[in-house]
């Protein structure tokens, strides 16, 4: 399983721009990169989840390299709100095992 | 659709008594269930997976024990509780590369 290595934190202000990256640079050619967001006391959300280029919903943008050793969360115009612990996985998508290791994640605090 | 069901959200619990946490999936078959871990301020642990009935594996040699007697049900149990095994437990099942979470529960061993 690739591993992943993010910033411990990261400070913002309502309505900036966010982007958090995360470095995965033994990834087989096989796995996925999927992002999760997690408040206090609660499990982890899945946000987003993309394999190359750019992928983007109505909450996030995921951005991947093409060597694929990277990623980068992008968060449009964060509020309150979105401070929580955001996490990157790397994994086979359909694999046998998937194993679903998280890593510390990013804590990612908005202020006003 | 998919719901999972872990409980009970807070328990307290002392120093060597037993402990039996329960988790149950409906909407889905032969998922891949887990059971992770976490410490306050601190990352996501993965204790326990299971990929089927029967099927359990550890991840951190620790105090603690998993078992699936059924499809969609996971437990998490222990003999003894330690201090140490005080945290916020979560019960996931997966698809793919996508988790999905129950909401937890906050074990207290004093």
């Amino acid at each position: 399983l690739a591993k992943t290595t993010q910033p411990i934190s990261m400070d913002s202000y309502e309505g900036q721009e966010v982007n958090i990256t995360c470095s995965h640079n033994n990834i087989a050619t096989n796995d996925y990169i999927t992002w999760y967001q997690q408040f206090p006391s609660q499990g982890p959300r899945f946000i987003i989840q993309g394999y190359k280029t750019k992928v983007t919903n109505e909450v996030a943008s995921l951005f991947i390299p093409a060597d694929r050793k990277s990623s980068t969360l992008s968060l449009p115009r964060v509020s309150l709100s979105d401070t929580a612990v955001y996490y990157c996985l790397v994994g086979e998508k359909g694999g046998a095992t998937n194993k679903l290791i998280f890593g510390t994640g990013t804590l990612l605090a908005v202020q006003p | 659709s998919q719901t999972i069901h872990q409980w009970p959200a807070t328990l307290v619990q002392p120093v060597g008594s037993p402990l039996s946490l329960e988790c149950t999936v409906e909407g889905t078959s032969n998922p891949n269930l887990y059971w992770y871990r976490q410490a306050a301020g601190r990352g996501l642990q993965l204790l326990f997976y299971s990929v089927g009935i029967g099927q359990i594996s550890s991840e951190v040699p620790q105090n603690l024990s998993a078992s699936r007697p059924q499809d969609r049900q996971f437990i998490l149990s222990s003999k003894k509780l330690l201090l140490s095994d005080s945290g916020f437990y979560l019960c996931a099942w997966g698809l793919n590369t996508e988790a999905f979470f129950g909401q937890g529960t906050r074990l207290t061993v004093v």
